[in-house]
């Protein structure tokens, strides 16, 4: 019934090493975000796809880069990993993005992945 | 750019007292309000919605335009509604950013 999946839940990877972490939905949603979340703290948006078009919001770093190569799946790349990047990455779906209808812009969120830096 | 505040970033209560959960919001325009919720080790997950005017699991919000707000309320606190609780706007018709307020952790004690 996982309508977001997020694979893997836990990834490990190594100071300076490029890392992938993956969002698949089976929704058929618009729009696909990413948002990053450290420990005690709310989800930051990262940036989001309204369907191929990238928005990419202006204090994301240049870092974390996005594909997003069909409606299904969407990645998160980070090309160079710190150790502040540590965090939890959480992707979520929405139908629409901005839409009279508050149901359309709802967002489902996956289960997330732990990304730890060594 | 759609902005909301939670003042409160712990509220513990005792199992049975009511709870409110403040958020307040800053932005033109008709405001499109969530409450979503993240249970330990679970994910975020939408609690209601301004529009709908629906209780879920006892808890309600108000949207008040005199007052900017979207307080989430729940008359008698349960344990189970030990939660991080976000106030969070949907996007605006510039589709600029969507973004959560800083959370309020409720604590419910028995």
């Amino acid at each position: 019934d996982a309508m977001v999946i997020q694979n893997p839940r836990y990834q490990v990877t190594q100071f300076g090493k490029p890392v992938t972490l993956s969002c698949s939905q089976t929704l058929n949603h618009n729009v696909m975000y990413w948002y990053q979340q450290k420990s005690s703290q709310a989800p930051k948006l990262l940036f989001h796809y309204y369907d191929k078009d990238f928005n990419n919001e202006a204090d994301t770093p240049d870092n974390f880069q996005s594909r997003r190569p069909n409606t299904s799946f969407c990645f998160l790349d980070i090309r160079s990993p710190g150790l502040g990047d540590a965090a939890m990455y959480l992707c979520a779906t929405s139908r629409d993005s901005y839409h009279p209808m508050p149901s359309e812009s709802e967002q489902y969120f996956g289960p997330g992945t732990r990304l730890t830096v060594t | 750019a759609q902005r909301v505040t939670q003042p409160e970033k712990l509220l513990s209560v005792f199992k049975g007292a009511p709870v409110e959960l403040k958020c307040n919001y800053s932005y033109s325009g008709s405001p499109e309000l969530f409450w979503y919720v993240q249970y330990s080790r679970q994910r975020l997950q939408l609690l209601l919605r301004h529009i709908s005017r629906e209780s879920i699991k006892g808890f309600t919000a108000d949207l008040n335009k005199g007052e900017t707000s979207f307080h989430l309320k729940k008359p008698f606190a349960q344990e189970e509604d030990s939660a991080m609780y976000y106030c969070a706007p949907g996007m605006d018709q510039a589709g600029t950013a969507l973004i959560f307020g800083k959370g309020t952790t409720l604590s419910v004690s028995s």
